[in-house]
């Protein structure tokens, strides 16, 4: 089954520093861009980070300095880590397969359920 | 505070019509491809409508996806219970140089 599963979520205190796991199955990472998106409790989407199959990287202004994706292919699995936790990084993280090339043209076609992620004191 | 204004919600009676709007600007809608989204508490998101207007594998006829200038809409006809939940249009904006999400509209189907 052609799916993507993240984990790692849970509960840290401000400051500190978690890392998600989205493991994939069912295609091949290494040909895909992977893209994180988070939902906190009462708002909407908002794009997190790009993973570029290619290597390249970008991100929200609001977690750039504080969080980097990466990715280890022979794994199959595309990872975020987070430093620097604030309260407001409190959500349900998505990761999501992309599409389009050029970002005036990117899409996600399968996403996972999401890893819950607390910060709090 | 997104840049790409949704209604709130909408609803309407099983086998009618809505139409949710999507308002940006020149640094997205207007030179962006619009994305639509549809999300369910407890599920993964769903890829909708990509390219404006192109309707993504395993989605019925009924959704349909326009752009004109710096607006965008997704009308959903014959509607049903599933169609319940909340829509996100989507766009890279160059000025912001990210990918944004829509406000958000939440469907109920009455």
């Amino acid at each position: 089954e052609v799916q993507l599963v993240e984990s790692g979520g849970g509960l840290e205190r401000p400051g500190g520093s978690l890392t998600l796991s989205c493991a994939a199955s069912g295609f091949i990472l290494s040909n895909h861009d992977i893209h994180w998106v988070r939902l906190a409790a009462g708002k909407g989407l908002e794009w997190v980070a790009y993973n570029g199959n290619t290597g390249d990287t970008k991100y929200a202004t609001s977690v750039k300095g504080r969080f980097i994706v990466s990715r280890d292919n022979d794994k199959n699995t595309a990872f975020l880590q987070m430093s620097s936790l604030r309260d407001e990084d409190t959500a349900i993280y998505y990761c999501a397969r992309g599409w389009g090339g050029v970002p005036a043209n990117w899409y996600f076609d399968l996403w996972g359920h999401g890893a819950l992620v607390t910060v709090s004191s | 505070q997104s840049v790409l204004t949704q209604p709130p919600s909408v609803s309407e009676a099983p086998r009618q019509r809505v139409t949710i709007s999507c308002s940006g600007g020149s640094s997205n809608v207007g030179n962006s491809a619009v994305i639509w989204y549809h999300l369910l508490p407890g599920k993964a998101p769903k890829l909708l409508i990509y390219y404006n207007d192109m309707l993504a594998s395993g989605v019925p006829d009924r959704f349909t996806g326009s752009k004109s200038g710096t607006a965008a809409s997704l009308a959903i006809s014959g509607l049903q219970s599933e169609d319940e939940g909340d829509y996100y249009c989507a766009a890279w904006d160059a000025r912001l140089n990210a990918y944004v999400f829509g406000t958000g509209t939440r469907v109920t189907v009455l």
